[in-house]
Order: structure tokens, then C-alpha cells, then sequence
């Protein structure tokens, strides 16, 4: 079974434009992560958010994390044509082992 | 510094047969893991490593056989291939302290 929903599935804006992407788990969590993938591609590690930590920032990537709702949204500003990809939350229990949510397929528009 | 490559990259094959994919990492890390991508379904671990000889079974390991001989390799073993099989699979592997992983290129799978 998926921990992790992102929501929305899909989301298509302009280049510029900032998009939001959230994500829920069921379950308490030592902390969760963002990978985005390409098409066709394996997926990259974007960031990692701990259980203790509210928000985290890497370059243009936002993430905010709150345990008391089980949910995270990662954010990216001023998008461009190369943020293109689909972006998955995983939690990660015991032995590394990740569970990934389905989704959210982001177009980015030039 | 190739990282972590699979082999092949595509594969066809027929019902029943026996297909065994490849995965190959160079950076000594201690966890490796095989997981299927579905339509839907995000990604789903079918098997993971934690060491050379130490395995464990995914969310749904029905239908496919690992081994790790060597911490550097992870082969992917479908003993009799089914067309639910097909799908894209992906290894990846992440040092023993660290929960970032790092993720091969992919298989795309087509059981016929």
C-alpha cells in the first residue's frame, strides 16, 4: 500500500509562475523526501525534510512539513520549462526503505 | 564514475520464460533495492538488500527472486514471466547511514 497522495495529479503553468505540489502519509514518520523524475528517467533525489524540522529550502525548492496533519507540499518558485517532470514524496521506514506516493506530473509552460 | 547502471535497458520476452534483469552499483553502498513502476501506482518495492547475502522481501515480492553475492550487484530474477510483469523497473541503493537513494535508469519491461 502507498503512504504517500500527492495531490494534484496533475498541474500545468506558465514559465515563472510558482507551483505547489502536497503530499500525505498515514503513518509517524522519521522524515520524508522529494524525488523528481524525468521522463523516462530514474528518479533524483531533490530533498529531505526530518520529523523535527517545519520547513527546508534548496535553491528554487520549498518544503514545509507538518506531522500534526501527516502532510508536506513542496514548492517551486519561479518555474521554468525545465522543472518539466513528475515529482514523488516517499517516507522512508526501517532498512531505508522508501514508500513512494503516486505522483504529480508537472508541464511547465515557455 | 558510472554510478549504478541496469542491464538491459529494454527487454521483450514471452510468457513463462525466465528473465533476469541487472543492477550494478560502484559506490560500495550497503542498500540496495529493486522497485516497479505502474501507471497509477507510483513506485512499489519489490525487494531490498541491506547487505552482500542479506535480503527481504517489498510490498510485492510475488513472482521475482534477488540474491546479492556481491555488495556491488543486484540481479532481478522473474522465474516465469507473467504480463502483469510488465512494467519499468528500478534499482537503486543508498549508503547505510543515509536515506537519500539513488536511482538507475530503468528497465522497461514487456511480457508478451
Amino acid at each position: 500500500s502507498q503512504q504517500g497522495e500527492e495531490d494534484p495529479q496533475a498541474l500545468s503553468i506558465q514559465e515563472g509562475e510558482n507551483a505547489t505540489m502536497n503530499c500525505s502519509y498515514k503513518t509517524s514518520i522519521n522524515n520524508l523526501q522529494w524525488y523528481r523524475q524525468n521522463s523516462g528517467r530514474g528518479l533524483v533525489h531533490l530533498i529531505l525534510i526530518r520529523s523535527n524540522e517545519r520547513e527546508k529550502h534548496s535553491g528554487r525548492l520549498r518544503v514545509t512539513l507538518d506531522t500534526s496533519k501527516k502532510s508536506s507540499s513542496l514548492l517551486i518558485t519561479a518555474s521554468r520549462a525545465a522543472d518539466t517532470a513528475s515529482y514523488f514524496c516517499a517516507t522512508t521506514g526501517g532498512y531505508n526503505k522508501l514508500i513512494f506516493g503516486a505522483g504529480t506530473r508537472l508541464a511547465v509552460h515557455p | 564514475d558510472a554510478g549504478i547502471t541496469q542491464s538491459p535497458r529494454y527487454k521483450i520476452t514471452e510468457t513463462g520464460r525466465q528473465v533476469t534483469l541487472m543492477c550494478h552499483q560502484t559506490w560500495s553502498h550497503s542498500y540496495m533495492f529493486w522497485y516497479r513502476q505502474d501507471l497509477g501506482h507510483g513506485l512499489r518495492l519489490i525487494y531490498y538488500s541491506a547487505a552482500a547475502d542479506i535480503t527481504d522481501k517489498g510490498e510485492v515480492p510475488d513472482g521475482y527472486v534477488v540474491s546479492r553475492s556481491k555488495t556491488e550487484n543486484f540481479p532481478l530474477t522473474l522465474e516465469s514471466a507473467t504480463r502483469s510483469q510488465t512494467s519499468v523497473y528500478f534499482c537503486a541503493s543508498s549508503k547505510l547511514l543515509e536515506n537519500e537513494q539513488f536511482f538507475g535508469p530503468g528497465t522497461r519491461l514487456t511480457v508478451l
